[in-house]
């Protein structure tokens, strides 16, 4: 098993550009997240989908939105991408339909760091 | 708003010291996770907390989760150099899905 997969690694975007990160799961997890993480900083939880056919916001929803195309992927994208988005981005998925059922923890993958100038 | 809050920040302790972090948070949860980063890598998953009580503990790190506190900690037994890294907590919202992380406290265990 990969586990979460995500492309790319690396981006760098100018003021405007748009782009689309994606991610892939291989464990039939219910459930996918999109966090970013800044310098000093915890994650922030950017958008989830709690099963396939659902997307919700998180805490930093603005300038973003989400697809998930299917169970297995869930893809984030950056319309107008502004400085103020560099960040390191983390995909993850759990397997329960929300983290605030059972015990399954979230498995991340191993995260895109995308610079905006 | 759920906030979670971290102490300390940073810590730098000698190898065999024991330490530990603490992990405030302000709304009500009884579902708390801690995670390890090593620096330029992902989340590595530590422990999962769900009741009031809960202690778990894995090799020299015992987490454990009081609900009516709202405080949870990671204790770390007899420190060694490969234990260094960023940890983080995170807690879940009541009846959400919606996981908010501390700022996380990066340890430094020196020989």
């Amino acid at each position: 098993n990969a586990g979460v997969t995500q492309t790319p690694k690396f981006q760098v975007l100018k003021t405007g550009q748009s782009m689309t990160l994606q991610c892939a799961q291989d464990m039939n997890h219910n459930s996918m997240y999109w966090y970013r993480q800044d310098p000093g900083m915890g994650l922030r939880l950017i958008y989830y989908s709690a099963s396939e056919g659902t997307t919700d916001k998180g805490e930093v929803p603005n300038g973003y939105n989400v697809s998930r195309l299917n169970k297995r992927e869930f893809s984030l994208r950056l319309e107008s991408a502004a400085p103020s988005q560099t960040s390191v981005y983390f995909c993850a998925s759990s397997y329960l339909k929300g983290l605030w059922q059972g015990t399954y923890e979230q498995y991340f993958g191993p995260g895109t760091r995308l610079t905006v100038t | 708003e759920l906030k979670v809050e971290q102490n300390p920040l940073f810590l730098s302790m000698q190898e065999g010291k024991n330490y530990t972090i603490y992990c405030n948070y302000s709304t009500t949860s009884d579902r708390l996770y801690w995670y390890r980063q090593d620096p330029g890598k992902s989340l590595e998953s530590l422990f999962v907390l769900l009741s009031n009580g809960a202690v778990k503990q894995e090799g020299r790190l015992m987490a454990s989760l009081d609900t009516k506190a709202r405080l949870s900690t990671l204790h770390i037994t007899a420190a060694v150099h490969d234990l260094s890294a960023t940890y983080f907590c995170a807690v879940v919202q009541y009846n959400n899905n919606d996981m908010r992380f501390g700022a996380g406290t990066r340890l430094t265990v020196k020989p």
